[in-house]
């Protein structure tokens, strides 16, 4: 995998229902990896920063675990509420890359119905 | 408000005008970077600033394009000559540099850019 590749590209929930989607990147030279949460006109905002195999990380309903072996990172939503609508982007910082780029994937936008 | 703003928020132009996006970062922040997103993409990285040096630039950055950050505080970046290819949203983040790429880049909502 060259690219930070993200799916499904889209999903429906239904309001109380969990959910969870991937993002898949190079596992060579990864330092760290990014998620963030876009709602339409506002600006993104940043969840976690995770850099360690086997990395969790919680926020509220919203977790996050990480596989640097092998290169994916799970985006969990429990419960979801019609606030977590938004696309959920991820980026990865390789330290072959200088100090400050990051790669992000395209994103997968969740729309979560009443 | 504390957080990074970038004016202006929507930009209509025709093609071969030239036009300047402002960003301000959070005020106590020495890095700034650029990217851009176009349709059904994630953001791709542009240039990035730590303090008023531009340490990077993205191939994707050509000519027609140039980015300044004159006191390190607000930036600026200009494109020439648009381009219908230009259309895209303009994100503005900046960070604190502690931890390199751990640090967490916040951002602007954002300048749309039409090129017709």
């Amino acid at each position: 995998i060259l690219n930070v590749e993200q799916s499904p590209q889209s999903l429906h929930v239904q309001e109380g229902d969990s959910t969870n989607f991937t993002c898949s990147f190079p596992s060579s030279n990864f330092y760290a990896l990014h998620w963030y949460r876009w709602e339409t006109a506002k600006s993104p905002e940043a969840l976690f920063v995770m850099t360690l195999n086997g990395d969790e990380k919680k926020k509220g309903r919203i977790s996050a675990t990480l596989n640097t072996k092998e290169g994916y990172s799970y985006l969990y939503i429990k419960g979801s509420q019609p606030e977590d609508s938004a696309t959920y982007l991820c980026a990865r910082g390789a330290a072959t890359d200088s100090w400050g780029k990051l790669q992000f994937g395209a994103g997968t936008q969740v729309v979560v119905t009443p | 408000d504390t957080g990074v703003s970038q004016d202006p928020r929507h930009k209509i132009t025709k093609r071969g005008q030239n036009v300047t996006f402002r960003c301000d970062p959070i005020s106590e922040h020495n890095r700034l970077y650029w990217y851009r997103q176009t349709l059904g993409q994630g953001p791709e990285f542009l240039t990035y600033f730590q303090n008023e040096a531009q340490l990077e630039k993205s191939r994707l950055l050509s000519d027609r394009f140039s980015a300044e950050r004159p006191k390190g505080s607000f930036s600026t970046l200009e494109i020439q000559r648009t381009e219908q290819g230009d259309s895209a949203m303009y994100l503005c983040a900046s960070s604190l540099l502690l931890a390199g790429l751990r640090d967490t880049q916040y951002f602007g909502p954002g300048t749309r850019l039409t090129v017709l």
